[in-house]
């Protein structure tokens, strides 16, 4: 799990503010993906992105959003936040992107809070 | 979709016994199956997983099993110690781009010393 980065650690927004969050995959990683991690729940998954392409969504609103860049690295994006939004939001990378042949580590998390 | 089911949700044993934690998906076409512990604050940290040519994988004191045809799939601890206290996370996934992991709610292990 070494080397996925993601920035900042902890955030407090309130209703109806815009947030961004930041994330590195480990170096050599092309797949980005962002899931929500409600306390006390397994992390629910919200965007997967390989090659800068969005490949899954989960299901979320259109309030989520996110994208990746060329150096592979990614934002995801919530709009007009809600209070339900309070989350640890979780990167994860792998090499391809593909389940089957390689393997997804975790970045250490965004804290959101939304008051 | 896939649905993960996952129990018992609160385990307790004594150091140096057995930990089993059992999963259940919905969804046949579901191939890999990767097990996650979580401590408290922490990332979750992949343990062991499972792809479905294989019906068991061992690593040391963990060990992995899966039914294919009951579609269940279940986490082994032997010789448990106190620093396996954590919440454990099983998950499923088809596998492709896209086919994202569903997770169960998971299990938190206490190990009594």
């Amino acid at each position: 799990d070494a080397g996925v980065t993601q920035s900042p650690t902890h955030l407090i927004k309130t209703r109806g503010q815009h947030v961004t969050l930041r994330c590195s995959p480990i170096s050599g990683h092309k797949s980005v993906s962002w899931y929500q991690q409600v306390l006390g729940q397994g992390p629910q998954f919200i965007f997967q992105y390989y090659e800068k392409e969005e490949r899954g969504r989960g299901n979320f609103p259109d309030r989520f959003s996110a994208r990746q860049f060329p150096n592979y690295s990614s934002e995801l994006n919530v709009n007009a936040l809600l209070l339900g939004d309070s989350a640890l939001y979780l990167c994860a990378s792998s090499l391809s992107g593909l389940p089957v042949t390689d393997t997804q580590y975790f970045g250490p998390g965004t804290r959101l809070t939304v008051l | 979709g896939e649905n993960v089911e996952q129990h018992p949700s609160t385990l307790s044993v004594q150091e140096g016994d057995s930990a089993v934690i059992k999963c259940t998906y919905s969804d046949s076409a579901s191939n890999y199956f990767p097990w996650y512990k979580q401590e408290l604050g922490k990332r979750p940290q992949l343990i062991i997983d499972i792809r479905s040519n294989v019906g068991e994988k061992k690593d040391q004191r963990i060990a992995v099993t899966l039914n294919k045809t009951a579609k269940h799939f279940s986490l082994h601890i032997t010789e448990t110690q106190p620093e396996d206290s954590a919440v454990y996370f099983c998950a499923a996934s088809k596998g492709n781009y896209g086919q994202n992991f569903v997770f169960g709610p998971g299990t938190r292990l206490s190990v009594l010393p």
